[in-house]
């Protein structure tokens, strides 16, 4: 089976720009996450969706960060103005039900670097 | 509080030494699942293992073994023999239901694995 694919593997921008960032979950996943790991720390829940509706956001910056899945496959986290401190990994996972015993299937990540 | 820990920020072995990874977690949950993820050098996590809090029996597959203990709140991950392949980055997380019904998954800070040749 395909994996978890994420786009693009790398992104410099400048202070105060917008950038975003494509997830394409495992077929047939109905929940997908988008955690950032910051250099040297654990992954953290930034927002979290079962099918297209948000089940868990109490962790994104909604001032800044938006997240949306339309159709409940692809799912798009966008960063509008950036700062310093978004420097970090951005990881999308997956998993099939959302049930507290689904492992979550990671991609390989979107390392963003605000200069 | 953090919810899971990991008090082990680095550990270096040598080649074919046995390492045990520490975790500790917190929860109020009756019912939740563990999980040790490795990340490699390359960045992807890849899902190692799980335990359900109420299996506590211990097990073995291949050069990886668990030691899960509810009296201590710990969920201890070893490798036997290492090999430098397993160099990576390895993460501790606990997995319970958030206010919804739907799985809320908190992730340590990790323990830096470095298998010396």
């Amino acid at each position: 089976e395909a994996g978890v694919a994420q786009s693009p593997r790398y992104k410099i921008i400048e202070k105060r720009q917008s950038v975003a960032f494509w997830c394409n979950p495992i077929s047939g996943h109905a929940t997908l996450y988008w955690y950032q790991q910051i250099l040297g720390q654990g992954p953290k829940l930034l927002i979290q969706f079962q099918n297209n509706g948000v089940v868990d956001d109490s962790q994104l910056p909604k001032d800044r960060f938006s997240a949306e899945r339309l159709k409940g496959v692809d799912s798009t986290l966008k960063i509008q103005p950036a700062k310093l401190e978004d420097s970090a990994v951005y990881l999308c996972a997956s998993s099939l039900q959302g049930t507290n015993n689904s492992p979550l299937h990671f991609g390989n990540g979107t390392r963003l670097t605000v200069t | 509080a953090q919810k899971v820990t990991q008090a082990q920020t680095e550990i270096s072995v040598v080649e074919k030494e046995d390492v045990t990874l520490d975790c500790v977690y917190e929860t109020r949950d009756t019912t939740y699942y563990l999980f040790w993820y490795k990340q490699p050098p390359s960045g992807e996590l890849v899902f190692l293992i799980r335990r359900n809090s109420f299996d506590e029996q211990n097990e073995i597959s291949g050069r990886y073994s668990w030691n899960f203990q509810k009296s201590t709140s710990s969920f201890n991950f070893t490798i036997t023999a290492s090999q430098v392949v397993d160099s990576a980055v390895y993460f501790c997380a606990l997995s319970e239901q958030n206010s919804g019904g739907y799985q809320k998954v908190t992730f340590g800070t990790g323990t830096k694995l470095q298998v010396i040749p």
